[in-house]
């Protein structure tokens, strides 16, 4: 049972457009949720995160939004550039797990 | 320094081989992991440290033996291994273990088992 599901392998964007990445969760303990950033040959990098008390958290051109109720979560890129073409998973971890469960990640492509 | 360094970047072994992966941090973090990636896969959690004592197993075949020597140094040892066990080992770091740490990662060990 895949608890974290990112349904959408791969999306292509023209550069300067709107990327939005979505990922779904099954657990309702999941309470905290953050997003990696994975460039061929390296290992992933974090990139934004929030918390279950928030709906949205913005940094720069990333923003996350949290719809609870759905158990959704969304990553928006604006402007998107070519170098944010990599592939980006989602992370959910519960308090006290002590672990992050990831997504299957979906590559994004940014075309110049 | 905020990088997670692995060493080999590529190891080849064959089943009968006995190897070790190593990983180092110097940002003073007290939590560290191995993971398991499999290509289109999400990383898999193997084990977790914190302060230099193992926390989490989730599970993992005996022929993975984990270490843990100081608070900067994670190993991964690696007995009689199998073709299935080849994947993208990844170590990472926290500052704390727990549900709310953002991981930093390292570039990853692509492990071939012949």
């Amino acid at each position: 049972d895949q608890q974290v599901k990112q349904n959408s392998p791969s999306l292509s964007v023209q550069e300067g457009r709107i990327s939005i990445l979505n990922c779904d969760y099954t657990n309702s303990m999941f309470d905290y949720f953050l997003w990696y950033k994975k460039y061929p040959a390296e290992g992933p990098t974090f990139l934004i995160s929030i918390s279950s008390i928030k709906d949205k958290n913005e940094d720069g051109r990333f923003t996350v939004f949290l719809n609870k109720s759905a158990k959704h979560l969304s990553l928006h890129i604006v402007p998107s550039q070519p170098g944010d073409s990599a592939v980006y998973f989602c992370a959910a971890s519960a308090t006290n797990a002590g672990k992050s469960t990831f997504g299957d990640g979906t590559t994004l492509t940014v075309k110049p | 320094d905020t990088e997670v360094t692995q060493t080999p970047k590529h190891l080849v072994m064959g089943m009968t081989n006995k190897k070790s992966l190593k990983c180092e941090q110097h940002m003073g973090h007290r939590a560290m992991y191995w993971y398991k990636q499999k290509a289109k896969k999400p990383p898999e959690l193997m084990f977790v440290y914190s302060y230099e004592k193992l926390s989490i197993n989730e599970s993992v075949p005996s022929r993975f033996s984990p270490e843990c020597p100081n608070s900067s140094l994670l190993n991964l040892h690696l007995h009689a291994l199998q073709p299935e066990d080849s994947a993208l080992y990844l170590c990472a770091s926290s500052q704390e273990w727990g549900s709310n740490e953002k991981l930093f990662f390292g570039s990853g060990t692509q492990l071939s088992v012949l």
